[in-house]
């Protein structure tokens, strides 16, 4: 059974604060790594597709790392806005390309 | 770009009735659409996958007769649940791929089933 797992499971900061969750997902078989960011009442918006062992990627405040040998992917924020608050979600692609999604960590940035 | 919008958004019916979810690309051609549940506290798990004018795919576990998928556009796939229970009740959620198989996620349909 394929896994993906994310920890920690909910996250409150302040603002201003710096963070990170991490994404844990099998190494065999690995096309892609998707991170999302779901806000309540819309749609989950693609922020990351990672597909390289060792990408680094970034948009704006917010970056992400992979390690497809170990299977763990990182998201980043720093300087957490209140506007960051949401879900933030991977998915684990193998070689079918089927999404096989984690529970999400739950981020709440206090003003 | 890559706007994928979902109707109903939330939808309550009473057991033994169908109801129909729809799921459009607004901007884009999608060749392929998928179709997701999510139960409270679980993850988003994926039902079917459908391509314009095929058989949806349905995932282990996923009654095809139950829930019926037409993908008769590149813009419009529909997800029918037939005689809906209870146990039905839960958040329906589509995507719609392109060509580069990136996936673009509607708002999702609440489904209470009473």
């Amino acid at each position: 059974i394929l896994n993906v797992e994310q920890s920690p499971q909910s996250l409150h900061v302040q603002e201003g604060d710096s963070t990170n969750f991490t994404c844990s997902f099998p190494s065999s078989n690995f096309y892609a790594l998707h991170w999302y960011r779901w806000e309540t009442a819309k749609s989950p918006e693609a922020l990351f597709v990672m597909t390289l062992n060792g990408d680094e990627k970034k948009k704006g405040r917010i970056s992400a790392t992979l390690n497809t040998k170990e299977g763990y992917s990182y998201l980043y924020i720093k300087g957490s806005q209140p506007e960051d608050s949401a879900t933030y979600l991977c998915a684990f692609a193998g070689n079918n390309r089927k999404l096989i999604w984690g529970l999400g960590t739950s981020l709440a940035v206090n003003p | 770009g890559a706007v994928v919008s979902q109707h109903p958004s939330r939808v309550i019916c009473k057991s033994g009735t169908s109801v129909k979810i729809e799921c459009r690309s607004l901007d884009f051609q999608a060749t392929t659409m998928f179709w997701y549940r999510q139960f409270p506290k679980q993850s988003l798990m994926l039902m079917a996958t459908s391509n314009e004018g095929s058989k949806a795919t349905y995932e282990q576990g996923v009654e095809k007769d139950k829930f019926l998928i037409n993908h008769a556009s590149l813009t419009l796939s529909t997800l029918t649940v037939t005689s809906a229970h209870p146990e039905d009740s839960s958040f329906y959620i589509c995507s719609a791929a392109d060509i580069s198989y990136e996936q673009y996620f509607g708002p999702g349909t609440r489904l209470t089933v009473t």
